[in-house]
């Protein structure tokens, strides 16, 4: 089965500074990979996702990810953080192959400090 | 738009109760899914459906059934609500071929058995 590892369950960043969120997920395939993120008291919403196209996946608000096979990665960076920010951030995972499921991470937590 | 929509934002149940838990999206998707969501766990999939009646064992099914009668409407049955059930639930939907495709999420029910 897949699986996906978020290092840091909690991350935080001054107002203006770099976010990087990392992903790595473990599958002999490359598999789909999202970056969903959940506001507070909401659903979560798909933020960015890689499908096989350009390795670097640029999503909404900023946020961008890089695929490295090598490295078995997905990390989530913002150039700039910007206070609204602030949320839970999920990588999430599905198998090429069977497609049938989702796997989500234990998700991170970003506070930005103003 | 696409809307999933969640019967309840907030449910309080007593143990042994019989609890329902509705979801209804409006964008005609074929894929449905529970999940529940726990601080430090992130989501774990508790059932998904593919098609009208038709229905999958996600990672933790024990204690939950499903139903889906009508292709909008995705119903999670706690049989005899536990204290342990006690979580955010989180109802998603998806067109297509689900494991490439956006899931699209309601805003959660949390329940709470006492």
């Amino acid at each position: 089965a897949q699986s996906v590892t978020q290092l840091g369950s909690h991350v935080s960043v001054s107002e203006g500074a770099l976010v990087l969120l990392r992903c790595n997920y473990s599958s002999s395939v490359p598999p789909y990979l999202f970056w969903y993120v959940q506001y507070p008291n909401q659903g979560l919403q798909l933020l960015l996702k890689y499908t096989s196209a350009a390795t670097l996946v640029k999503g909404i608000n900023g946020f961008e990810a890089e695929f490295k096979k090598s490295e078995t990665s997905f990390h989530l960076t913002k150039p700039s953080a910007h206070m609204s920010d602030a949320a839970e951030y999920f990588c999430a995972v599905s198998d090429r192959n069977t497609g049938n499921q989702f796997y989500f991470g234990t998700g991170t937590s970003l506070t930005v400090i103003p | 738009d696409v809307k999933v929509t969640q019967s309840s934002r907030y449910l309080v149940k007593r143990t042994g109760e019989k609890v329902f838990l509705e979801c209804v999206q409006d964008m005609d998707h074929e894929n449905m899914f529970w999940y529940r969501q726990d601080p430090g766990l992130g989501l774990r999939l508790i059932y998904f459906s593919y098609d009208v009646k038709m229905k999958e064992k996600g990672d933790i099914p024990e204690g939950y059934s499903v139903s889906r009668e009508k292709k909008e409407r995705f119903s999670l049955i706690l049989e005899s609500a536990s204290t342990n059930q006690t979580s955010m639930y989180l109802c998603a939907s998806s067109r297509g071929r689900a494991g490439v495709e956006t899931q699209y999420f309601g805003p959660g029910t949390r329940l709470l058995v006492l």
